[in-house]
């Protein structure tokens, strides 16, 4: 079975402050994807990322950056000088290939309070 | 703009009636889900469907009904028999292979 654990259920900080969520997956899969995703106060989710398991580089976009280790099954994101519109929950998820059909696994979120 | 509808954006249900939540999408995507978004829970798969005319239960599906008559749409029916139906519902699509889901605005869903 797959399983997404995000275990910050909410992280505050002060703008300008680097801050890191983490995520942990289990999957039995040799070839799997993970995501992130932000869901800001207006309810949509917007993807961030995925990154593919053969593909352990880490990436950087701008002030976000991905660290993914297979090694230690965890993706986790980091938010370098946090912004105010960075507050949102963030959600980790997880999704073996398949063509036509793509059931995620997702993590519980973690809300981003980013004050000024 | 290509994207995914839902509507209405608020809605209240009374004891013993089926509401109907609408998902519209322009993308062309073939597949269509449904998820159910609980206060410190994750997303939940409700139903799918990954072609016209047919669709597939997901992990939490008891109480809710879908069809899929128009590639476009996949309107959610929540039922009466679905006892806990205040939450927040999610649409989403996608094409094929591992891409991104693109997600509706959402549904947020209360009992009167």
């Amino acid at each position: 079975a797959q399983k997404v654990t995000q275990a910050q259920t909410e992280i505050s900080v002060v703008e300008k402050e680097d801050v890191t969520l983490d995520c942990v997956y289990e999957t039995r899969d040799t070839t799997y994807y993970l995501f992130w995703y932000k869901q800001p106060p207006s309810g949509e989710l917007v993807f961030l990322i995925r990154r593919n398991s053969f593909d352990e580089q880490n990436e950087i976009s701008g002030r976000y950056s991905w660290n993914f280790q297979k090694s230690t099954s965890s993706f986790n994101f980091t938010i370098t000088a946090s912004q105010v519109v960075d507050s949102a929950v963030y959600f980790c998820a997880l999704t073996k290939p398949n063509t036509g059909f793509q059931k995620l696994v997702f993590g519980t979120g973690t809300r981003l309070l980013v004050s000024p | 703009d290509g994207g995914i509808t839902q509507s209405p954006k608020y809605l209240f249900r009374k004891e013993g009636q089926n509401v109907t939540l609408s998902c519209e999408q322009n993308l062309n995507h073939d597949a269509m889900y449904w998820y159910r978004q609980d206060p410190g829970q994750g997303l939940r798969l409700i139903y799918y469907s990954q072609i016209v005319n047919d669709f597939q239960k997901g992990d939490i599906a008891e109480g809710y009904s879908v069809s899929r008559e128009k590639k476009e749409s996949f309107p959610l029916t929540v039922t009466s028999a679905q006892k806990n139906p205040t939450a927040f519902y999610l649409c989403a699509s996608t094409g094929t292979g591992p891409q991104p889901q693109h997600f509706g605005d959402g549904t947020r869903l209360s009992i009167l």
